[in-house]
């Protein structure tokens, strides 16, 4: 598989814990946005999405939460564990079929 | 177990040289996308086709890159001449479309050009 060493925000987390991963998108006019995940040596893996008419929705472990004031989407992984260690992007669709990765964050678990 | 198989898994060529990357999409999948990965620029979009047609290349440098889908079961990405800057990892994506779901990723070309 493939990836790149990213120069990245980082979130550094204990096992066990909660994690907040943040995104700021660009578009006002996006009306669907997608989490992913990617491993190293991997390609980006889709995890949970929301559309611009719901403000949370929730998945097993993972809740998503979209600030449509601030352009702000989140993304909280409940009980981190070492398997969740990746980058995490946020995507937003911006019309059509158009879809646009933000800069992404690498998350650390210490076990 | 479905998936988008992308080939060369790693290529290494010469400055000027063509380079092509192949993309098979999941069977069924109507929208292909074609991203690339560096280190200063993340994921950037290239181009991205519906039903075959090329609906937005506009994140494609023109006068080097190409993209095609011959037939729905092929994707290429074409760059000719390669330049250094080139080097990144390629991915192909493909989705059901309507926009909205989720897209499903290859595992991407790494490509290098010395």
């Amino acid at each position: 598989g493939e990836s790149v060493g990213l120069h990245l925000p980082t979130l550094s987390v204990q096992e066990g814990d909660n994690s907040i991963i943040n995104c700021a998108y660009s578009n006002s006019a996006s009306d669907y946005f997608i989490w992913y995940k990617q491993e190293s040596g991997k390609g980006p893996q889709f995890i949970i999405d929301i559309r611009s008419n719901m403000d949370k929705r929730q998945g097993q472990r993972v809740t998503v939460l979209l600030n449509k004031t601030v352009k702000h989407l989140s993304l909280q992984i409940a009980a981190t564990q070492p398997g969740d260690s990746a980058v995490y992007f946020c995507a937003e669709n911006t019309g059509g079929f158009k879809t646009i990765f933000g800069a992404g964050t690498r998350l650390f678990v210490k076990a | 177990d479905a998936r988008v198989t992308q080939t060369p898994r790693h290529k290494v060529t010469e400055m000027g040289q063509e380079v092509t990357m192949r993309c098979q999409p999941i069977l069924g999948h109507n929208t292909v996308f074609w991203y690339r990965q560096t280190m200063m620029q993340g994921l950037e979009l290239l181009a991205y086709f519906r039903n075959r047609a090329p609906l937005d290349d506009s994140g494609m440098p023109k006068d080097r890159f190409s993209a095609e889908m011959p037939d729905a079961t092929l994707a290429t990405l074409k760059i000719q001449p390669s330049e250094p800057r080139d080097s990144a990892v390629y991915f192909c994506a493909s989705g059901l479309g309507a926009g909205i779901g989720e897209l499903f990723f290859g595992e991407g070309s790494r490509l290098t050009v010395l």
